[in-house]
C-alpha cells in the first residue's frame, strides 16, 4: 500500500534559522509523483513543487529546497533562513499515476513555527 | 486566474440534517477530489471523480456520497450529518497527467 510518513508533527524555530521537514513514502510502483504543500492559516493548500520519480535532482527556488533519495524513499524539504511569513502546516504527498483520478495521499503533516 | 472555489467557507449544520457542499473548478480539469482534514491525521480521501457522473470510493467513504453531473460541479453530501463530521472539507482537482492539484480553500463544517 501506499503511504507517506511525515515524523514530524510541530518545529519550533527562530527567524534565519534553517529548518528541514522530513519525509519518507512507501510505494510499490516504479513511476509515482511527489509532491509539498503549504498550508497557511488561510486554510487553502499552496502548491510548492511536484517531483517525478525519474528526476532525482535537487531542486532549489529561492530559500526552499528539496532533496530526493529513492534509495532511502525520501523527500525532504529545506527552508533556508526561515520567517515569520514560513509559519504554516507542509504537507507531503505522493501520487500513482498509473490509475484513472489518482488521488494524492497524504501525509499527516508537520506544523512549523517561525518566531522572531 | 484558475480557480477552485467552495460555496461556504463556514457551515453550522443539526445532527440529522441533510449536507450538500458544492465545488466548482473553472479550469476544465477531468480529475475531482473531496478531502477530510483533521487535526493529527492529515488529509484523507472520501471520494474522487475522473469523468462526468462517475465517481470512486476514496478511504473514508461512509456516511458521504457524492454528484458530478457537470464537468466543472462536484458536490459533496452527507446524508444524515452527525457530530463526527465536524471537519474541515477540501475539494481538489487536476486535469489528466499528474500536473499541480489546484485546492479550494476549504469549508469547515461543524455539526451541532
Amino acid at each position: 500500500a501506499q503511504k507517506v510518513t511525515q515524523a514530524q508533527t510541530e518545529i519550533s524555530v527562530v527567524e534565519k534559522e534553517d529548518v528541514t521537514l522530513d519525509c519518507v513514502y512507501e510505494t510499490r510502483d516504479t513511476t509515482y509523483y511527489l509532491f509539498w504543500y503549504k498550508q497557511p492559516p488561510s486554510g487553502e493548500l499552496v502548491f510548492l513543487i511536484r517531483r517525478n520519480s525519474f528526476d532525482e535532482q535537487n531542486e532549489i527556488s529561492g530559500r526552499y529546497s528539496w532533496n530526493f533519495q529513492k534509495s532511502t524513499s525520501s523527500f525532504n524539504f529545506t527552508i533556508t533562513a526561515s520567517q515569520v511569513v514560513d509559519s504554516a502546516v507542509y504537507f507531503c504527498a505522493l501520487s500513482d499515476p498509473n490509475q484513472a483520478g489518482t488521488a494524492l495521499i497524504f501525509g499527516k503533516g508537520t506544523t512549523l513555527s517561525v518566531s522572531s | 486566474d484558475v480557480k477552485v472555489t467552495q460555496s461556504s467557507r463556514y457551515l453550522v449544520k443539526r445532527t440529522g440534517e441533510k449536507v450538500f457542499l458544492e465545488c466548482v473548478q473553472d479550469m476544465d480539469h477531468e480529475n475531482m477530489f473531496w478531502y477530510r482534514q483533521d487535526p493529527g491525521l492529515g488529509l484523507r480521501l472520501i471520494y474522487f471523480s475522473y469523468d462526468v457522473k462517475m465517481k470512486e470510493k476514496g478511504d473514508i467513504p461512509e456516511g458521504y456520497s457524492v454528484s458530478r453531473e457537470k464537468k466543472e460541479r462536484f458536490s459533496l453530501i452527507l446524508e444524515s450529518a452527525s457530530t463526527n463530521q465536524t471537519s474541515m472539507y477540501l475539494c481538489a482537482s487536476t486535469s489528466t497527467g499528474i500536473y499541480g492539484y489546484t485546492f479550494g480553500s476549504g469549508t469547515r463544517l461543524t455539526v451541532v
